[in-house]
């Protein structure tokens, strides 16, 4: 039973353009949602958080949206740069000492 | 990576076979987590270590063990190897300060990059 989807496996955008990479969750109990970016050959690298009482968190280009009644949250990236073309992982925290629940990724590449 | 060095970086093994990888975070941090990451199935939980006791564990079979040691250096094995095990295997320490209270941020290794043939 996957509790975090990425329903999108790749997304492609032009360079200075909105990139905007979605995710569902089903368990209402997480307490924050997470994004990370990962390139190949390295792990994955925190990017921006959101706690689940809040409905948006900016921080620079990236900026993420919360919308519990939908059980959904995106990531959006303004303007997009060629070095943002990564993975990008969808992740929650469930209350208590448990850990992360990861999403399946999105393969974001932004072409100049 | 900072923080998390994992060793080795890559390494090819046969079905069957046993393989033991390392992460070593900086000194201090007595949490340390692994996950598996597969082109299919995402990062996948496997174990967290806290103070040399695992506090939690993932779905995965008896042949997926860990250890943490009392210098905060972290093992896992994988005893006899099947094609599916073929996988980038990540270690992760927590953050503090950093995403909010209780975000539980992590960082991540580099990676461990098994082939299993």
């Amino acid at each position: 039973d996957q509790q975090v989807k990425q329903n999108s496996p790749s997304l492609s955008v032009q360079e200075g353009r909105i990139s905007i990479l979605n995710c569902d969750y089903t368990n209402s109990m997480f307490d924050y949602f997470l994004w990370y970016k990962k390139y190949p050959a390295e792990g994955p690298t925190f990017l921006i958080s959101i706690s689940s009482i809040k409905d948006k968190n900016e921080d620079g280009r990236f900026t993420v949206f919360l919308n519990k009644s939908a059980k959904h949250l995106s990531l959006h990236i303004v303007p997009s740069q060629p070095g943002d073309s990564a993975v990008y992982f969808c992740a929650a925290k469930p209350s208590g000492n448990t850990p992360l629940v990861f999403g399946k990724g999105t393969r974001l590449s932004v072409i100049a | 990576k900072a923080g998390v060095t994992q060793t080795p970086r890559y390494l090819i093994k046969t079905r069957g076979q046993q393989v033991t990888l390392s992460c070593s975070p900086i000194s201090g941090h007595r949490s340390v987590s692994w996950y598996q990451q597969t082109p299919g199935q995402g990062l996948q939980f496997l174990f967290e270590y806290f103070s040399e006791t695992q506090r939690n564990k993932g779905n995965f079979p008896g042949r997926f063990s860990g250890r943490q040691f009392s210098n905060s250096r972290s093992e896992m094995n994988v005893s006899t190897l099947e094609l599916g095990d073929s996988a980038l295997y990540l270690c992760a320490i927590p953050i503090m300060g950093r995403g909010g209270p209780g975000a539980n941020v992590l960082t991540f290794g580099a990676g461990s990059r098994l082939t299993v043939l």
